[in-house]
């Protein structure tokens, strides 16, 4: 089945403890990108990749490093998460870029005390 | 720079009237421009797109738009809502140049009621 799985789908940690989250697609797709999704804000763009070893900023990097080393494959990390980052986050991918349809995965919820 | 505004965070209809959910742009290029869908605690959908072809764009589940050029508008409608339909909806712009950037408007709630 064609997906974007992410892992995990539910965190809670502490301010300062560095987390990764996974993500993963099967379609192999060129496009992967970052999302989070605060009420009344909408998804804002936090990182995107157009292919393996490219990788550029959305609206709101600050906080947050990615890493493109397979294609399959976009890790989100959190070097040192504050509470601010508390949120909603999603992947999504898409074949060549930002004007084709996005597939997004599940969601992560990720709280920070 | 893009940017999208949805005019309406909250869009309240009975089962089987129309249903309006508006959105203006702006982008320095030609955009493409999408409505996804998301159902409660689910991921994204995608809706329906536009990408400089058809000005009218038909989508999934009876749900269409047009692109309205001089307006800068892309509203969402549909001429008879179902229970179904209830979602949080967002409107999407890329202008898909070199900075491959997607902008998100703030959502539209649809409230369905019987």
């Amino acid at each position: 089945e064609a997906q974007v799985t992410q892992n995990p789908r539910y965190l809670i940690t502490v301010t300062g403890k560095k987390l990764t989250v996974t993500c993963s697609q099967n379609m192999n797709h060129e496009y992967m990108s970052w999302y989070r999704q605060d009420p009344g804000l909408g998804l804002r763009q936090i990182y995107y990749s157009m292919n393996v070893e490219v990788t550029d900023k959305g609206d709101v990097p600050e906080g947050y490093k990615v890493s493109r080393k397979e294609k399959r494959n976009f890790p989100l990390i959190l070097e040192s998460p504050s509470p601010n980052q508390t949120s909603l986050y999603f992947c999504a991918s898409s074949l060549t870029g930002s004007t084709d349809t996005q597939y997004f995965g599940p969601g992560t919820r990720l709280t920070v005390l | 720079a893009q940017s999208v505004t949805q005019l309406d965070s909250h869009v309240s209809v009975s089962e089987g009237t129309p249903v309006l959910l508006r959105c203006n742009y702006s982008s320095s290029y030609s955009p493409s421009l999408f409505w996804y869908v998301q159902h409660p605690n689910k991921g994204l959908q995608l809706l329906l797109k536009y990408t400089s072809a058809a000005t009218l764009v038909k989508g999934i589940n009876g749900f269409e738009a047009e692109f309205k050029k001089s307006e800068t508008s892309f509203h969402l409608t549909k001429p008879s809502a179902h229970m179904s339909d209830a979602a949080e909806y967002f409107c999407v712009v890329s202008d898909g140049t070199g900075f491959q950037k997607l902008v998100f408007g703030t959502g539209t709630r649809l409230l369905v009621s019987p």
